[in-house]
Formats: structure tokens, sequence, C-alpha cells
């Protein structure tokens, strides 16, 4: 592995159904994020993480959970879907924030709920 | 409210150069950020800017003027590869990273 992973790319789901989306890091990044993009929007913060054991709400956090267990894993949690969940999911970390808040994605999960 | 503007598309010919603006309102700032990314695929950073005046980095520059709440890319002797979409995001007072809706830029040969 090398900088982030993310699992599944892709993924239909039914409305109403549970599903998780895996993110995992090898960099030791301490923060660690979740984003959706949609079409003629920008990039809108889920939730984040600064560090292990600590999570936090971002810009749309509502229908989403995470947890961080671990520095490396950051699982973000759809717990009954909706159609207006269809998106593209972005993991991403980085080192700290300022100079060092480059952030390094992940490929990204297209996600369909109908 | 927090507020970034990109253009939403622009188009520009190889070989030429051009520049993608951003504006900026947020509560506070510490850096503003410019990643490309291309279609399908994940964003890469590009730049960052948290002090006045221009950084460049081979093709690609970055300007910023704290004063004005503005920054533009610089993009010269384009590419075909270059085509994508541009990123402006502003670092707030709480380090919390604000997107614009990104510029889709276009080349034609």
């Amino acid at each position: 592995i090398a900088g982030i992973t993310q699992a599944p790319t892709s993924q239909i789901l039914a409305a109403g159904r549970r599903m998780t989306l895996r993110c995992t890091q090898d960099m030791r990044h301490n923060a660690m994020y979740w984003y959706r993009q949609d079409l003629g929007l920008g990039l809108r913060l889920i939730h984040y993480s600064n560090t292990a054991g600590t999570t936090g709400k971002g810009e749309v956090p509502d229908g989403y959970s995470v947890s961080r267990a671990n520095t490396d894993d950051f699982p973000l949690t759809l717990a009954s879907a909706v159609p207006s969940q269809t998106s593209v999911y972005f993991c991403a970390s980085s080192a700290g924030t300022g100079a060092t808040g480059e952030l390094f994605f992940g490929e990204g999960s297209r996600l369909t709920v109908l | 409210g927090q507020n970034i503007d990109q253009p939403t598309e622009m188009t520009a010919t190889e070989g030429a150069i051009v520049q993608i603006n951003c504006t900026y309102q947020t509560s506070g700032f510490n850096g503003l950020f410019w990643y490309q990314q291309h279609a399908g695929e994940a964003p890469t950073f590009l730049s960052y800017n948290v002090l006045d005046g221009l950084e460049e980095k081979g093709r690609f520059s970055s300007f910023l003027s704290r004063s004005k709440g503005y920054s533009y890319l610089l993009l010269k002797e384009l590419q075909m590869k270059d085509s994508a979409s541009y990123l402006c995001a502003v670092q707030d007072s709480n380090y919390q990273l604000i997107w614009g809706a990104g510029t889709k830029l276009i080349i034609k040969p």
C-alpha cells in the first residue's frame, strides 16, 4: 500500500441499506478527512479526525458517522442510505495544518443510491 | 458566510498562458491551496501560498494578495495534459479548508 486506499471504488446501493466506505493510509498522518464531491459544488467536508481517537463534524455530517480507532483507518458509515447521498466520496489525510496541510487523497468511491 | 469564487470554465490554446482567478471571503486566513483534478481522478496538490506574492514552480505559478482576498494560478506553455479542473481552497482561522467549486480548464490544439 502506498498513500491512501479507498474501498469500494464503486457501489450501487438500495435506499435504506447500511454501507461502510473504507479508508486506509500508510503515511502515519495524524489528520484524516471524508469529503463528498457533487457536480457544480466544491468539495464538502463530512467528518474529520485530527488524531486517532477523536472525530469531528464537518459541513455536511447528517446521515454519516465515522470512527478513528487507530492512525491508519478512517471508515465512513451511512446508516440508512438515501438517494441524496449519491456522490463521489474522497478520503484524504494530512500531516498537519498550515504549510503542512497539503491533503493527500484516495482515488474516490463512487456511490449510487437508488 | 464563507465563500470562494472561481470561474466555472475556461478555454485556452495549447502552448499559450492562462490565468485562473480565485477570490475569497473567509473567517480568518491561514493559507491558500491550489489543487489539480483530472476527470474521474482525485485532486492532487499544486501549490500553497500564505504570504503575499508569487510562488513559481516550473510551468505553474500561484499569486496571493491577502488584502484583496485574491489569488491566481498561472499556467504557462499549456499542454493538452493540463486539461483538468483547478480547485482553490482556503484554510480559515480554525484551519478548516473552504473549497471553491473548481474551474474546468479546456485546452484546444
